[in-house]
Parts: C-alpha cells; sequence; structure tokens
C-alpha cells in the first residue's frame, strides 16, 4: 500500500541553525510530492513541489527539498531557520494520478531562541 | 489515533442541485475546520476556516454563498456546494485541530462530479 511516512514527531532547532525533516514514501511509480507547512491559525500552504526533472526543488521561504529515488525520500531543507519558521510541516504524496493525497502524520518545529 | 471522517467519498450530481459534504471529528473536539478544495496535479486551495460556533472566514476569491460553511459543534462541520456546475467539480478535503497546539487531522476527501 502507498505511504508517506514523517519520523519525526517533533523537531526542536536553535534560530540560525540548519533544518532537515525527513519524508519517506513508499509509491510504485514516479510520485508526485509536495511539502505543506500549517502556521498556528492558519490553512496549509504549499511550500514546494516535485513532479518530475530536477531533483532538487526550491520552494518559498527559503526551503528546498530533494527528492532520492534509491533512498525513497524527499526531505525538507532549509540552511538558517528563523523564528517565524515555527509550524507544522507535511509530506505528502497522491494517492493516484490526479487526486487524493495521502499525507505525513506531520512535523511539528519548535525554534529555540 | 484521532480520526476526522469524511462522507461521501464520492458523489455526482447533476448541474443546479445541492451537496452537502459532512466532517465529523470521532476522538477529538475540533474547535477549527479548514476546507481545502483540490484541482488535479495541483496543491490544495484552502477554501475558508471555521471556527466551531462562528461565521467561516473565506479566502480572497471563494464565493462563501456557493460553498456554505456550517461549523456548529466541535465534532460536526460541512460545506454545502450550492447549485453546482460542471466547474465545481474537484476534490474537496476537510482538516480538523482541537486546540492551536493539537496536531492537524485530515478527512479522506470527497471526489465530487457534477454533471
Amino acid at each position: 500500500a502507498q505511504s508517506v511516512t514523517q519520523p519525526d514527531i517533533h523537531i526542536t532547532v536553535s534560530e540560525g541553525a540548519s533544518l532537515e525533516l525527513r519524508c519517506n514514501y513508499s509509491y510504485g511509480a514516479t510520485p508526485y510530492l509536495f511539502w505543506y507547512v500549517q502556521s498556528p491559525g492558519q490553512g496549509l500552504q504549499l511550500l514546494l513541489k516535485y513532479f518530475s526533472g530536477d531533483t532538487l526543488v526550491q520552494g518559498i521561504k527559503g526551503f528546498e527539498a530533494e527528492f532520492k529515488r534509491s533512498q525513497s525520500s524527499f526531505n525538507l531543507r532549509k540552511p538558517s531557520v528563523h523564528w517565524s519558521d515555527a509550524a507544522e510541516y507535511f509530506c505528502a504524496a497522491p494517492m493516484d494520478s490526479n487526486y487524493q493525497l495521502i499525507w505525513g502524520a506531520g512535523t511539528k518545529l519548535i525554534i529555540k531562541p | 489515533g484521532a480520526v476526522v471522517s469524511q462522507h461521501p467519498s464520492w458523489v455526482i450530481c447533476k448541474s443546479g442541485t445541492s451537496v452537502k459534504i459532512e466532517c465529523r471529528s470521532l476522538d477529538f473536539q475540533a474547535t477549527t475546520m479548514f476546507w481545502y478544495r483540490q484541482f488535479p496535479k495541483q496543491s490544495l486551495m484552502l477554501m475558508a476556516t471555521s471556527n466551531e460556533g462562528s461565521k467561516a472566514t473565506y479566502e480572497q476569491g471563494v464565493e462563501k454563498d456557493k460553498f456554505l460553511i456550517n461549523h456548529a459543534s466541535l465534532t460536526l462541520s460541512t460545506l454545502t456546494v450550492t447549485s453546482a456546475h460542471p466547474e465545481d467539480s474537484s476534490f474537496y478535503i476537510c482538516s480538523g485541530r482541537g486546540d492551536g497546539n493539537s496536531p492537524l487531522h485530515f478527512g479522506n476527501g470527497t471526489r465530487l462530479t457534477v454533471t
């Protein structure tokens, strides 16, 4: 069965430090992959997406993610986090070719001053 | 873990009719519900945010008279697509959370086809 796994429920990093949030998928074909962020009291916002082509994808707010087929991973990275990055991050992949997304459980990012 | 039950999972309706989609939080009290719309191979588009007992806050460009959202209790929120047209055909998904620090839980979505 297709699945998306985010192994870290919480991650705490210091402001200015680098960040990597893990996402692993189980999918037969080449997946479409998304990273979303949900800030407190807000709806989901798309950070970036991978459909095909360059495996290193640039997103908004200084985030990037790298698709690694050999590791079935699509980890989200940022070189230097800001306090405003504190939020919940979700990785997702479509269950079928068009529609329904399978969601990871989310990783809550906590920023230490 | 906490569950959001969304029904129906698939609905086909005729143009001009209305369709109601329900989201129920089965084992937690959803203080806040989010409603999204998703087009093929596109990301989710937030339609509205509703807090229990309050009027929903709609995102810019979303017709509040067409997409009626009700969140009358902590366990039930509904989205009614009124006078549906083929261009309303899409995938609709809800998500809910308790307080601001609790996790976000997603419904499985509803695929609406308007003929």
